[in-house]
Parts: structure tokens; sequence; C-alpha cells
């Protein structure tokens, strides 16, 4: 069974990183041609793709946040990372994890509020 | 980067009929390998994303029949057959041909 799980800080004041986890089950990120996607979702819009990473550590950004991204993994402990730096009001959102390119299984999502 | 491009519904479909959602790219989605490389997702309200059809026109494992996808390299649709209370939500089609992976911006389906 395949399951997918975000976590992170939840309340963020602007300029600090924001670190966030997804731990998952059912599949390993050693396992050729695997990648575990983040996406965000402020509330009432659209779907954002932010970053990706793969089983051969090969990575993917979106170039509209610019260098802020950073992505890692944990293959031993079934956990994908990402860190966005400097935050402002414009990435509150959900944030969700899914595995792959067809991003056939994703988490739940965590709610992440930028706020002075 | 590949911009997606989706259309509006009617709003409301009544119970029993047919949807097609249409989605158009600014670019070919078509590889070298010959696939399309396409996804649609369902969110109902609350939930997060449901994968419909990968690679345009193949069904996700326990996706309905009544869901096909369809479409050439820059222009696709999403038939949605004898539609049901519960395909509700938004529908979103995704690139996933090149980096980065871009998504339509969605269409709301409601159903009297």
């Amino acid at each position: 069974q395949v399951t997918l799980k975000e976590s992170g800080t939840g309340i963020l004041q602007p300029s600090q990183a924001l670190s966030l986890t997804c731990s998952f089950s059912g599949f390993s990120l050693s396992t050729t041609g695997i990648c575990v996607s983040w996406i965000r979702q402020p509330s009432g819009k659209g779907l954002e793709w932010l970053a990706d990473i793969c089983w051969d550590d090969g990575k993917g950004y979106n170039p509209s946040l610019k260098n802020r991204l950073s992505i890692s993994k944990d293959t031993s402990n079934n956990q994908a990372f990402l860190k966005i730096t400097s935050v402002d009001t414009a990435d509150t959102a959900t944030y969700y994890c899914a595995r792959g390119s067809f991003f056939d299984y994703w988490g739940q999502g965590v709610m992440v509020t930028v706020s002075s | 980067d590949i911009v997606m491009t989706q259309g509006v519904l009617p709003n409301p479909v009544p119970s029993g009929e047919s949807a097609s959602i249409t989605c158009r790219s600014s670019k070919s989605l078509v590889y070298k390998d010959g696939k399309t490389y396409l996804n649609w997702f369902l969110q109902r309200p609350g939930q997060s994303p449901q994968l419909l059809t990968y690679w345009m026109s193949t069904r996700a494992s326990g996706v309905s029949d009544r869901f096909s996808g369809s479409g050439s390299g820059t222009y696709f649709t999403l038939k949605i057959s004898r539609v049901r209370a519960e395909d509700a939500g938004v529908y979103y089609c995704q690139q996933v041909r090149e980096y980065p992976l871009t998504f339509g911006s969605g269409t709301k389906l409601e159903i009297k």
C-alpha cells in the first residue's frame, strides 16, 4: 500500500525558511524510475508544481521560485524534503507531495501560513 | 514554460449526461517514444487531487471507465460519461513532457 504524508512548519514569519518533509511507504526512492514531487495550492486557487527528486538524485525545480528551493531525500528512511528560503505571504498554501511522473499517489497536504 | 489552458463547462451538468473538459498546451506533449505526456486529475472539495488518466488516455488503476482521455499533441479532452454527484469537483490537466511541469488552471464541474 502506497502512502505519503507531509509535515512541516505550520506558521512562519516573512523572510524565514520553510522546511517540509514527505514521509512515504509502499515504494522506495532507490527504485529505478521513481521520483517524488512537491506541489502547492493556495486556498481556492490552482496547483503549482515546485520541484521533484528522483531515484538517481536527479532534481527539477520550478524556475519561477528562482533559487529559493532546495530538494533532497533520505532513501534509507523513505523521506523527501523541500526547503523554501525567504518566504513571504505569497507562499501561504497547502503543500503536497506526490509520487512519480504520473502523480498517482498524493499526500493529504500540510497547510503553511506566512504572516507577520 | 509550457502553458496549459483549460476550458469552462456550462454548469451545472444534469446527472446522467456527459461532460467534456478541454485542455490545450502551448507545445506538443508528444515525446520521442511516441507517448503523450499529459495527466488528468480530479480534486473533490477538501481532498487531494486524484489521478484519472496518464499518457493522455490510459486510465489510472481503479478509475471508472466513464472517464476517457483523448486528443492530439496539443489539444486534449477528458470525457465523463453519465455524470454522477461524486464526479463534482475541479479537474486539472498537467503536462509532464518537460520541466517545469505545469498544470492548467482547473475546470469546475457541478452536477444538477
